[in-house]
């Protein structure tokens, strides 16, 4: 199986731009979870895509916001960037559960707003 | 809210040295526990899994960690480290439909 996709690799952007993360998971799985890492604060969760809807969301601004299409690939879109979003935006796909049974990640999007 | 805890941020050991990494988490009932790695320039991955049976679950690479329902814990052990051990280590809780990660432990092994 191919493993868990996510483009770009690298991004930088500045101040009160817009940014589209895109992930595509392992075929087959049909959840999509997404994660912002950062040094200070570990793993927090974005959001949670299941059969092209929304099934959780975590304690994030509005300014994030994310969807899946029909063959199950996702992107998440973060509007109007701060300084504090920079991290690696990871993305993890699992066959249906939120990670239930485990996780398979994506090598991450690192974005820098500068 | 489900929280979990990892006691040590920063690990430095010797190699053949024995390791232990707490994990604590906050709630009960039924859980799914899980550790993950991230080596240096490499994605997150699974290390191992307990969903329930035996408390004393093996994984990958002579990992093992140990459930302990009253303690509410689950530890990752491995009797001697490596110096390619050296890595990120994330220890994560499902329940009811949720995830949470611990903030990681980097360990490092000197040769």
């Amino acid at each position: 199986k191919a493993g868990v996709t996510q483009t770009p690799r690298y991004l930088i952007k500045t101040r009160g731009q817009q940014v589209t993360l895109s992930c595509s998971p392992i075929s087959g799985h049909r959840s999509v979870s997404w994660y912002q890492q950062t040094p200070g604060q570990g793993l927090q969760f974005l959001f949670e895509y299941f059969s092209e809807t929304q099934r959780n969301k975590g304690n994030f601004p509005g300014r994030f916001s994310g969807r899946q299409f029909s063959n199950s690939r996702s992107e998440m879109n973060v509007s109007t960037l701060e300084l504090g979003d920079s991290a690696l935006y990871l993305c993890a796909s699992s066959l249906e559960g939120q990670g239930e049974y485990g996780y398979t990640f994506g090598s991450g999007t690192r974005l820098t707003v500068v | 809210a489900q929280s979990v805890s990892q006691h040590n941020h920063h690990v430095i050991l010797s190699e053949a040295a024995s390791l232990e990494l707490g994990c604590n988490y906050s709630y009960g009932g039924t859980v799914n526990l899980f550790w993950y790695v991230q080596y240096p320039g490499q994605h997150l991955q699974l290390l191992l899994k307990y969903f329930s049976g035996d408390p004393l679950v093996k994984g990958i690479k002579g990992f093992e960690a140990e459930f302990i329902k009253s303690k509410f814990s689950f530890n990752l052990r491995k009797p001697s480290v490596q110096w390619s051990d050296t890595a990120e280590y994330f220890c994560a809780v499902w329940r009811a439909g949720k995830s949470t990660f611990g903030d990681g432990t980097t360990l490092t092994v000197k040769p």
